[in-house]
């Protein structure tokens, strides 16, 4: 089946490091990835769609890589604050459904 | 509002009761979903809308729940004889369209739901 796989594990970084952050998914090729970020008892935010054909998408300190070879999308941070601590979901359409499907989610814990 | 809004934000009832979570999305927004989300889990999709009706309901765990949409907008997920394998967050998002093109979701905060 359709899968979207993070790293459960939370990543702590200290700030003014580049947090780069992994979603790889399987027995599927995705038109377009997106990322969210989720705070505690808040629901997930849209940053960023990158679509198949973009190898980069950028947004301020957010840059985001999408590898059809690899079936892996990067999501980076760079110059990390405090504030950028989160969780960060991706996400993309299934296909034949009418369905988002979401990763876990990684846990980023920016140190000052 | 400017947001997707859910209510109640916490909901606490005991087990064996009936529970109803309103979500109202944002105003024009044709597409509405429901997802559950669980401690340290993922985003669990529970039923899908558009307008008024629901052409992907596949998530929904048992008989014990149904949602229904009316007007094209509010929504409003109902669980009956509440079990506490139910306690979870249910989350409501809504986009412009459904057309797999990639429009984001816009999420609620959710309501917070504990069966005791």
């Amino acid at each position: 089946s359709q899968k979207i796989e993070q790293n459960s594990e939370a990543l702590n970084i200290q700030e003014g490091k580049t947090a780069t952050l992994t979603c790889n998914y399987t027995n599927y090729s995705p038109a377009y990835l997106q990322w969210y970020r989720q705070d505690p008892g808040r629901g997930p935010v849209f940053l960023l769609l990158i679509r198949e054909n973009e190898k980069e998408k950028r947004k301020e300190r957010l840059k985001v890589t999408f590898d059809t070879t690899l079936k892996q999308s990067l999501f980076h941070i760079t110059a990390s604050q405090p504030a950028d601590s989160a969780t960060y979901l991706c996400a993309t359409w299934s296909s034949g459904t009418y369905k988002y499907i979401f990763g876990t989610g990684t846990r980023l814990k920016v140190l000052a | 509002g400017a947001g997707v809004s859910q209510s109640p934000s916490n909901k606490v009832t005991e087990k064996g009761k009936d529970v109803e979570l309103r979500c109202d999305p944002i105003s024009g927004h044709t597409a509405l979903y429901w997802y559950r989300q669980s401690l340290g889990q993922g985003l669990e999709f529970l039923i899908y809308f558009q307008g008024n009706s629901a052409p992907d309901k596949s998530g929904l765990p048992s008989d014990r729940f149904s949602a229904e949409r009316t007007g094209g907008s509010v929504s409003t997920l109902t669980i009956q004889r509440t079990q506490q394998e139910d306690s979870a967050v249910y989350l409501c998002a809504s986009s412009p369209k459904a057309d797999r093109g990639g429009s984001p979701l816009h999420f609620g905060n959710g309501t917070r739901l504990t069966v005791t």
